[in-house]
């Protein structure tokens, strides 16, 4: 059963710093991956999507990689901003493209100015 | 585009009435939508895959007696809780999928009371 696991659960961070954010995954055998931003009491947004063949995946200050083989990914924030504070969320599908996204927890960023 | 609406927003209805929660991609067809579920400050959880033209998929654990749901066209999917309890209140979000990407709505806080 595949489960997915971020760290850390918050963040807490000063206005232009870059920052790192950890997603782990027990199951290798994945068919992408994605990264959401969730604001409190709304739906998600999708950040970024990284086929199971790709590496990384940019857009505009954001940059998310996968190790697959390590069952590791990273967002990285560049410069942040305040209005980058929410709850990122990261999920993976399964292979045989089942579609089934499994979460996890989040990591609740604030941006202080 | 890959616009996906949800309504209502919140709803609060007294314990053993039923409530219906819609799902609706806005400029593009969707045969395949999901339900999720999303407690404080837990990941959202799959509940059931809803296929246009045929009976949903439920996840283990998920009541589909309760949990009634029907996708009738291409670009609506409902969700209806029947005899709704307290602790069916939650946060449901719905997404729909075009490609090998699922675009989530903004959710439903349900209250029961």
């Amino acid at each position: 059963k595949q489960e997915v696991t971020q760290i850390p659960a918050a963040l807490s961070v000063p206005e232009g710093e870059n920052l790192v954010l950890n997603c782990s995954f027990t199951d290798s055998a994945i068919y992408n991956l994605q990264w959401f931003r969730q604001d409190p009491g709304k739906g998600l947004t999708s950040l970024l999507l990284i086929q199971s063949s790709q590496r990384e995946q940019t857009s505009g200050r954001l940059n998310a990689s996968l190790d697959k083989s390590s069952g590791r990914s990273t967002l990285y924030i560049a410069a942040s901003q305040p209005g980058d504070s929410a709850t990122y969320l990261c999920a993976v599908s399964s292979q045989g493209g089942s579609e089934k996204l499994v979460f996890g927890k989040g990591t609740k960023l604030t941006v202080n100015p | 585009g890959a616009v996906v609406s949800q309504h209502p927003s919140r709803v609060i209805c007294k314990s053993g009435t039923s409530v219906k929660i819609e799902c609706r991609s806005l400029d593009f067809q969707a045969t395949t939508m999901f339900w999720y579920r999303q407690f404080p400050k837990q990941s959202l959880m799959l509940m059931a895959t809803s296929n246009e033209g045929s009976k949903a998929t439920y996840e283990q654990g998920v009541e589909k007696d309760k949990f009634l749901i029907n996708h009738a066209s291409l670009t609506l999917s409902t969700l209806t809780v029947t005899s709704a309890h307290p602790e069916d209140s939650s946060f449901y979000i719905c997404s729909a999928r075009r490609g090998y990407e699922q675009y989530f709505g903004p959710g439903t806080r349900l209250t029961v009371t």
